[in-house]
């Protein structure tokens, strides 16, 4: 079981908004930078977000992160059946002195 | 352009070592830090260590120290990650990915290690 919390699912229609969070910790992402990263199927993952709320040029700014305390959302607009994959939000845990990912999201695009 | 090229799969019993290696090229090798993630059959992303690229110094997850050793060779731009004394658990893809903890912008292909007797 993952220290940072993700949804195992979301689900949304094509060309709607979509959102997933990532619940955590003061020592992790209370006090640290979140990622964000997409894996679409049999795939490395990709850099999505970076320091909360970058895009890493190339990624269309569909994609937005947004950090609050403890917790983070990446959110999805206009989604395309090309969206569909794994979604893991990633930080520094500053007492265990590693990084730490969430479990994973599958987003559906129905 | 950059790019990160991993060592193909490999197959391995209980009890024996295995090196993976990541052959990096477009970029100043010493510039940017290396890590190493895994990926269990069906499972999360685990990070397991990145590495200071121009001390050459490692730092290990918990459970990562002991067995898993990192290291570079810069004259080849080239990091490898040795496993010994493995076990079935440690059956997963092993991904090397370029960056400073925890934003990590390129990604090799993925190397498979399978434990099975």
């Amino acid at each position: 079981q993952s220290v940072l919390t993700q949804p195992p699912s979301v689900s949304a229609a094509p060309g709607q908004r979509v959102t997933i969070s990532c619940s955590g910790s003061s020592s992790n992402i209370g006090n640290n930078y979140v990622s964000w990263y997409q894996q679409l199927p049999g795939t490395a993952p990709t850099l999505l977000i970076y320091d909360n709320n970058k895009r890493p040029s190339g990624i269309p700014d569909r994609f937005s992160g947004s950090k609050s305390g403890t917790s983070a959302t990446l959110g999805i607009t206009g989604l395309q059946t090309g969206d569909e994959a794994d979604y893991y939000c990633g930080t520094w845990d500053s007492s265990l002195s590693a990084v730490l990912f969430g479990g994973g999201t599958k987003l559906t695009v129905l | 352009q950059v790019q990160l090229v991993q060592s193909g799969s490999e197959l391995k019993k209980p009890g024996a070592s295995v090196t993976v290696s990541c052959k990096a090229s477009g970029y100043p090798f010493t510039s940017y830090a290396m890590n190493w993630v895994r990926q269990a059959p069906g499972q999360g992303l685990e990070w397991v260590a990145w590495i200071n690229t121009k001390t050459g110094t490692p730092t290990y997850a918990q459970g990562f120290t002991g067995r898993f050793v990192f290291s570079l060779d810069t004259s080849v731009s080239t990091t490898h990650l040795q496993i010994s004394s493995l076990k079935a658990e440690d059956t997963a893809v092993y991904y090397c990915a370029r960056g400073r903890p925890p934003a990590f912008d390129y990604w090799g292909q993925g190397t498979l290690v399978t434990v099975s007797s």
